[in-house]
């Protein structure tokens, strides 16, 4: 399966600030996918991220709040922008393979104060 | 309502003690059913997938059973070392191919 990092693993950030995480896979894949995950709820899909077109914006998400960029197989990133504390949770990214699961980065853990 | 719901939120075993952790589902058109193990401070582990109803998949102490409206993991003589939270994920035909996640099912095991 495919190995996964984030960067950075967690950060405070504060009240109005925009914080941009990256994802870096070790092999090519065409879709990517972020994923919110706060205290004591589901994880929630934020967007799709395929190279070379837009994202993709779940229901509840929009790109100027969340706005993603995939230049290429192998990285993305997403930007919390005008953050507020509830922005604050664990951001995932993770991708897909031949089987249709999905594996998974470390996540980035945010508190905004 | 929720279309994934895991049972009980929070369980806790004694080292051998077998159980099992349900999860729910109300989606019509199942292409999928994933199970994950998430450890603290890290991203979900994939454990399985399982698509037909009387699909069974096993590794180690664990084993996921499918049926129409269901799915349980059940984990034979567990061990400390399997506590951590366990998710279920379903894909149906209107998720648009994403996954729909439960709240997960916290699992402990004390020696």
């Amino acid at each position: 399966s495919a190995v996964i990092s984030q960067k950075p693993s967690r950060d405070i950030c504060q009240r109005g600030t925009s914080l941009t995480i990256q994802c870096q896979v070790d092999s090519q894949v065409t879709m990517m996918f972020w994923y919110r995950q706060q205290p004591g709820q589901s994880l929630t899909l934020i967007a799709t991220a395929n190279q070379g077109s837009e994202a993709t914006y779940e229901s509840g998400f929009v790109i100027d709040k969340f706005p993603i960029s995939r230049p290429n197989l192998t990285f993305s990133t997403l930007t919390v922008s005008n953050m507020s504390p509830e922005d604050s949770s664990i951001y995932l990214c993770s991708v897909e393979e031949g089987a249709g699961e999905q594996y998974f980065g470390p996540g980035t853990r945010l508190t905004v104060t | 309502e929720d279309q994934v719901t895991q049972s009980p939120e929070a369980l806790r075993l004694q080292e051998g003690e077998s159980s099992s952790l349900n999860c729910s589902y109300t989606v019509s058109g199942l292409r999928g059913l994933f199970w994950y193990r998430q450890d603290p401070g890290k991203g979900p582990e994939f454990l399985f997938t399982l698509y037909s109803a009387g699909e069974e998949k096993e590794k180690e102490r664990l084993k996921a059973t499918l049926t129409k409206k269901e799915s349980f993991l059940h984990i034979t003589a567990p061990k400390p070392e399997d506590s951590a939270t366990y998710l279920c994920a379903v894909r149906y035909g209107g998720s648009q191919g994403n996954l729909i996640f439960g709240k997960g099912t916290k699992l402990s095991v004390k020696p």
